[in-house]
């Protein structure tokens, strides 16, 4: 139980392009959504938080309007990069709650996001 | 602000050595820790977690103890397996159901 997706896995878009990630819960209703983003021998940085029907929260110095949250239903959030620049290639992480108030996180696998 | 903190790997051990990955962290207040493991190609999954001072999370051999006096949450396993393998993350909860995790050490057992 507590399965979350994500797609695609891999993602290799052009400079100036948009790009969608698709996060989904599959076997559980996810009332909150997190999108992370981790850089190579990094640590994963949380980049905003998705509650579903409400906009979404945006950690500190992340651009709101380059990184699009959807939180259209209880089971799939997603992430549209805007206008990507080679500086936004990275993996990209999402995780969903299992309930509202618990802290545990359930995670995706990721995307990884190329852009040329 | 809120950090936690690993040691850097990685860590090379052999199959049925003693694992020990160290972690800190720094909070206000009394926040749940917990560790994740990210194995090949996967995505992260919950190892155990604590949520009190002197609380010991286990599961699959690993275990940590949510030490309050040392700010510690050390990921100890007696006998580690080539399986093992994996980068583990050390997180802390922070306001609003968030997580705040370290760089993450990655774990090679070899036979």
């Amino acid at each position: 139980g507590a399965v979350v997706s994500q797609h695609p896995s891999w993602v290799i878009c052009k400079s100036g392009t948009s790009v969608k990630i698709e996060c989904r819960s599959l076997d559980f209703q996810a009332t909150t959504m997190f999108w992370y983003r981790q850089f190579p021998k990094q640590s994963l940085m949380l980049m905003a938080t998705s509650n579903e029907g409400s906009k979404a929260t945006y950690e500190q110095g992340v651009e709101k309007d380059k990184f699009l949250i959807n939180h259209a239903s209880l089971t799939l959030s997603t992430l549209t990069v805007t206008s990507a620049h080679p500086e936004d290639s990275s993996f990209y992480i999402c995780s969903a709650n299992v309930q509202t108030g618990s802290y545990e996180q359930y995670f995706g696998p990721g995307t990884r996001l190329t852009v040329t | 602000g809120d950090s936690v903190t690993q040691m850097e790997g990685p860590v090379t051990l052999s199959e049925e050595a003693f694992l020990t990955i160290n972690c800190t962290y720094t909070a206000t207040g009394y926040p749940s820790l917990f560790w994740y493991v990210q194995y090949p190609g996967e995505g992260l999954q919950l190892l155990l977690k604590a949520t009190k001072a002197d609380d010991k999370g286990s599961n699959k051999g690993f275990e940590a103890t949510y030490r309050k006096e040392t700010t510690s949450f050390h990921l100890e396993k007696g006998s580690v397996q080539v399986s093992d393998s994996a980068v583990y993350f050390c997180a802390q909860t922070g306001g609003g159901n968030k997580l705040t995790f370290g760089t993450g050490t990655q774990l090679k057992v070899e036979l």
